[in-house]
């Protein structure tokens, strides 16, 4: 069964750091860009973050540039997103998703498998 | 950058029709084949219903249909059924490697 698990999310403070996880099973992971896409309490979707297959470029919204990082570990099927300095507007449900694409540097296509979401709380 | 423009709201009794519009700039639509439509129920993981404009994933019923023209990309759901009941999301490529997303049309059915 093809799917994606997060895990890791919690309640924060500002100025601590935390670091979500994202477990590939029923699929070769390596051969896949993967996404970080969040959503606020009552808002709508927003991309986060995209790294690529092979794990050597990564991609950041605006918002997040900085303080954000997406990593890779091919060998244990987990992408990892590692949030520092998080602001109260990170606050959000935090999906990773998959893209369609094999094997290739051009994504953003369509995202065809995501997880059910690990939540982030900042407090201040 | 803005998210593209969905109305947010839409609905239609079983079996009518309802479609969804998504608007952006040109620069918004970085990709002209990149728009993808997402279907969101509460307390569930997204689905892809469409991507590169117009194409179904395996398993998405043919009652889901879409296209583009201009800065308009548009979603449409034939043959109402009470599961399509959900929140609805465009997304694009921007063409500076992000992806945006539109702000979300919630769809009644009646």
């Amino acid at each position: 069964q093809v799917q994606l698990v997060e895990s890791g999310g919690g309640v924060v403070q500002s100025g601590k750091s935390l670091r979500l996880s994202c477990a590939a099973s029923g699929f070769i992971l390596n051969n896949y860009g993967i996404h970080w896409v969040r959503q606020a309490p009552g808002r709508g979707l927003e991309w986060v973050a995209l790294i690529h297959f092979d794990g050597v470029t990564q991609h950041y919204a605006d918002s997040v540039k900085g303080r954000f990082t997406i990593s890779r570990d091919n060998s244990r099927n987990r992408v990892f997103l590692y949030i520092t300095s998080p602001r109260a507007e990170d606050t959000a449900l935090y999906y990773c998703a998959r893209d369609m694409r094999v094997t290739v540097h051009s994504y953003f296509y369509g995202l065809d498998v995501w997880g059910q979401g690990t939540t982030v709380t900042v407090s201040s | 950058q803005s998210a593209l423009t969905q109305p947010p709201s839409a609905s239609g009794s079983p079996g009518q029709s309802v479609t969804i519009s998504c608007t952006g700039t040109r620069t918004d639509f970085g990709d002209d084949n990149s728009v993808s439509w997402y279907q969101c129920h509460p307390g569930k993981a997204p689905k892809l219903v469409i991507y590169e404009v117009n194409k179904r994933p395996s398993g998405v019923p043919d009652r889901f249909s879409a296209s583009k023209s201009g800065n308009t990309a548009s979603l449409t759901v034939s043959g109402l059924q009470p599961e399509d009941e959900a929140d609805y999301y465009c997304s694009s490529y921007t063409g500076t490697n992000s992806l945006m997303f539109g702000g979300g049309t919630k769809v009644t059915v009646l």
